[in-house]
């Protein structure tokens, strides 16, 4: 399968603690996404990037939340000192260059801070 | 500033009945609307999206929308529904991908 892969699919961490997620995008595609999904919510953008540029991040992204793609393909979004309001499902998606051209999304990592 | 509001959080209908999911949308600007899909354990997989052109736009799995700019709407349907269709809808607006806006979702509960 050539879609978009996300790893850890679950991750459970302790509050205060660091943690790290990846993202390999459809390997064609120059822009990658991050969303985050809190539960009865739809996506809520967190930040993109185009080849190895962060171009936008959201309002939303704290001092905590940091996000790279280092070589232009896959990505990884990590989380300092998490809170339990970071518990959420963190999406990536990716796409061509357009604002028309779809983004297609991974299954999420879903992150439980206790 | 731009939004969505998916006014319906849950709905149900009988299998083969018709289906009708309400998405509103505030956008300054000529927006790009799209509809997803989201299943237990699933990615977020589009079913169809509006740029120009014909208001009505007909996506996969027989599913079809339709743009009414008078109402700023853009309402999901589908004339006879399947048990698969059971999932999490999501109407999403925007003019660059990076302003893309979702809406809380509806979910689709099919009865046999």
């Amino acid at each position: 399968d050539t879609g978009v892969s996300q790893d850890p699919r679950h991750k459970i961490t302790k509050r205060g603690q660091n943690v790290t997620f990846r993202c390999d995008p459809i390997s064609e595609h120059n822009r990658l996404y991050w969303y985050r999904q809190t539960l009865g919510q739809g996506p809520e953008f967190l930040t993109y990037f185009q080849n190895e540029a962060q171009l936008e991040k959201s309002r939303l992204l704290s001092d905590r939340f940091s996000a790279e793609r280092p070589k232009g393909s896959f990505s990884t979004l990590e989380i300092q000192r998490t809170e339990q309001g970071d518990s959420a499902m963190y999406l990536c998606a990716s796409s061509w260059t357009g604002p028309e051209d779809e983004q297609f999304f991974g299954p999420g990592t879903r992150l439980t801070v206790l | 500033a731009q939004s969505v509001t998916q006014p319906d959080i849950h709905i149900t209908v009988s299998e083969g009945a018709s289906l009708e999911l309400r998405c509103n949308y505030s956008y300054g600007a000529t927006p790009y609307l799209f509809w997803y899909v989201q299943s237990p354990g699933q990615g977020l997989q589009l079913l169809l999206k509006y740029f120009s052109g014909d208001t009505l736009v007909q996506g996969i799995k027989g599913f079809e929308a339709e743009f009414k700019r008078s109402q700023s709407s853009f309402n999901l349907r589908k004339p006879s529904v399947h048990w698969s269709d059971a999932a999490e809808y999501f109407c999403a607006v925007g003019a660059l991908s990076s302003d893309m806006r979702f809406g809380a979702g509806t979910r689709l509960t099919v009865k046999p």
